[in-house]
């Protein structure tokens, strides 16, 4: 069946330093891939998303490129602040699936100032 | 976007008795569904809550415990019942609206 590995947390960096999250997913077809954002306290928000094979999803600074040939969806953002600390989830909607989600098991990022 | 609203936000039950959360949307959808993100986990798939039929539960998942009712297009309850403290989770309900998956803000279930 469809699944998504994240690499663990927690991951601590300095301000202004370079993020990548790690993320690869197993499916059938041609899945739609998503990052979504919980930061503490709150809901979960999506944060950027890709439909097919090549795209790049970006908000906020941060960036992700749907490779099909890797199976990868690498969450990647320039210089982090404070303000991203947070639990951040890869997902996919396989085909087919009416639009459910599997979810990688999340990566805590703490960014320290 | 999309604007989902979950009641209660956060309740606290004894081992036994039921809790019956309700999720409200903005707009018409023919489905909703309902996941669960238990302490420090990600977030799993209950079932799919279709308008005018009977949900659609993943593996693990049984009516008799998590029984949902989906009475019109804008509207869903998910019921917890006969508690225990593994049940003590975030409820989380959403809709698909494009291509993409939009969330409540969730309701955090301690059962003592």
């Amino acid at each position: 069946g469809n699944s998504v590995t994240q690499m663990e947390g927690p991951v601590t960096l300095s301000e202004e330093a370079f993020l990548t999250i790690n993320c690869t997913y197993t499916a059938t077809g041609y899945p739609s891939l998503f990052w979504y954002v919980q930061y503490p306290g709150e809901g979960l928000q999506l944060l950027l998303k890709a439909t097919k094979a090549d795209d790049k999803g970006s908000n906020k600074g941060f960036e992700a490129t749907y490779r099909k040939e890797t199976t990868s969806f690498h969450l990647e953002k320039g210089s982090v602040q404070v303000s991203d600390s947070a639990v951040y989830f890869c997902a996919l909607s396989g085909d087919n699936q009416g639009g459910k989600l599997i979810f990688g098991q999340g990566t805590e990022l703490s960014v320290k100032p | 976007s999309a604007v989902i609203s979950q009641k209660p936000s956060r309740d606290i039950c004894q081992r036994g008795t039921s809790l019956t959360i309700q999720c409200q949307v903005d707009s018409q959808v023919t489905m909703m569904f309902w996941y669960r993100q238990q302490p420090g986990q990600s977030l799993t798939l209950i079932a799919t809550a279709n308008q005018g039929s009977e949900a659609t539960y993943e593996s693990g998942f049984v009516i008799d415990k998590f029984p949902i009712s989906r009475p019109n297009l804008t509207f869903s309850t998910l019921t917890v019942s006969n508690l225990s403290p593994e049940d003590s989770s975030i409820y989380l309900c959403s809709l698909t609206r494009g291509e993409t998956q939009y969330f409540g803000p969730g309701t955090r279930l301690l059962v003592l």
